[in-house]
């Protein structure tokens, strides 16, 4: 059974960095590409960035929003993805969500975000 | 950038219902397009993937059509478990989902 467990959640003021974790299990880590994607308190899904499995050059994408202030990275012996936040905003609040990317073809317009953690919440507020 | 519109934003209905919710793309996508249903203080679960195909364990009352620029999810008869948001996503980009309540 796939698992993704997110940690690493909470406040922080304006201008403060955080780094979130997500443990993954129940699948081949290595070779998945993965993203996150977060949900403001009452608003809709917005994703933030992706990154590619190393076989595939482990690159990174990112959202307009947090481009340059987030980055993704990844570590396969520890089958754990991060996201490092820096130069957070109020705006960023939200609840963070990791998940799987799957792809059809091998295309990233293809992609589907196949299995979600539980989510961890980051609150910027001063 | 793609943008993606759903619509209604809100949807009221009865147990038993067919409902049908729209998502249109600015431009054409092909049969990129993803469905997921969200509960409160849920993750996100994905329904329907290239438009049309049921991921596996989704309750067959769930379909998708479309291609191009116009998708649909028909739920064929709404159960009390279905009130939830309903969000389309292709690539990088959702849809401002649309919420199913009770009538």
């Amino acid at each position: 059974e796939v698992q993704l467990v997110e940690s690493g959640g909470g406040l922080v003021k304006p201008g403060g960095s955080l780094r979130l974790s997500c443990a993954a299990s129940g699948f081949t880590f290595s070779n998945a590409w993965m993203s996150w994607v977060r949900q403001a308190p009452g608003k809709g899904l917005e994703w933030v960035g992706r990154i590619k499995s190393k076989t595939d050059g482990g690159t990174t994408d990112y959202a307009a929003p947090v481009k340059g202030r987030f980055t993704i990275s990844r570590d396969d012996s520890k089958n754990t993805l991060y996201l490092q936040m820096n130069s957070l905003k109020t705006e960023d609040t939200a609840v963070y969500y990791c998940t799987t990317v799957t792809l059809s073809d091998g295309i990233w317009s293809s992609s589907r975000f196949q299995h979600w953690g539980q989510g961890t919440l980051v609150t910027v507020s001063s | 950038d793609i943008q993606m519109t759903q619509s209604p934003s809100t949807l009221s209905a009865s147990v038993g219902d067919r409902v049908t919710i729209t998502c249109r793309a600015s431009q054409s996508i092909s049969s990129w397009l993803a469905w997921y249903q969200q509960k409160p203080g849920k993750a996100p679960k994905l329904l329907i993937y290239k438009a049309s195909s049921l991921e596996s364990g989704v309750p067959s009352r769930f379909s998708g059509s479309g291609s191009g620029t116009e998708f649909t999810l028909t739920i064929s008869s709404l159960q009390p478990d279905d009130f939830a948001t309903y969000y389309c996503q292709h690539h990088g980009t959702f849809g401002q989902g649309t919420k199913v309540e009770i009538k």
